[in-house]
């Protein structure tokens, strides 16, 4: 079935290294993919998407890029600051559906 | 612009009991979905509504079930509870007809007693 496999579980790096988180996924025909935040006790936030017809995305600090033909994206934060430290999940849609298949999240802390 | 309301914030339940969590979307969004949380495990798809009619369903057991409303409020019901359906139960609104772009509640954190 559809699938989003999520690398690494956890993740620690020092204030002002760069991060990065990757994900694979099973549907070929996947067209959108989005990275959710989601900070200790609060609601998932999305913070960055790419669709399958770019290659990268970026937004200050964060990128996201995408190898359709590996089935993989993966999302770099560069620069990071403590208030980063979050767990990111990202996402794959699935084709002929509506939904969305969340990887298992990664937990990133970034230490100062 | 009012974010997804989630209610209630917190459930106590025992086994057997049934409940029913309510959501309600951002205005002008007609998308809902609805997501379990549990640690280690992500976040499962449960369902999705849109305009007042089921377009997807995830791999949970009939025991879960919800609804929409005219207005785009949504409930989600799951009878004769389980330990196991102790969870973080999120709702997400879109306003996207592809049920893209999703904005998340603060969920309903169940604890079956």
């Amino acid at each position: 079935g559809e699938n989003v496999e999520q690398h690494p579980s956890t993740l620690s790096v020092q204030e002002g290294d760069s991060a990065v988180i990757k994900c694979t996924y099973s549907d070929s025909a996947s067209n959108y993919f989005p990275w959710y935040k989601q900070e200790l006790g609060k609601r998932p936030q999305l913070i960055i998407d790419i669709r399958s017809n770019v290659g990268e995305k970026k937004d200050q600090r964060i990128a996201v890029t995408l190898n359709k033909t590996a089935k993989h994206f993966s999302l770099h934060i560069t620069e990071t600051q403590p208030e980063d430290s979050a767990v990111y999940f990202c996402a794959a849609s699935i084709t002929d559906t509506d939904k969305l298949i969340f990887g298992t999240g990664t937990r990133l802390q970034v230490f100062p | 612009k009012a974010g997804v309301t989630q209610t209630p914030r917190y459930l106590i339940k025992t086994r057997g009991q049934q409940v029913t969590l309510s959501c309600s979307p951002i205005s002008g969004h007609r998308s809902v979905s609805w997501y379990q949380q549990t640690p280690g495990q992500g976040l499962q798809f449960l369902f999705e509504y849109f305009s007042e009619t089921q377009r997807n369903k995830g791999n949970f057991p009939g025991r879960f079930s919800g609804r929409q409303f005219s207005n785009s409020r949504s409930e989600m019901n799951v009878s004769t509870l389980e330990l196991g359906d102790s969870a973080l139960y999120l709702c997400a609104s879109s306003q996207d007809r592809e049920g893209e772009k999703l904005f998340f509640g603060s969920g309903t954190q169940l604890s079956v007693l």
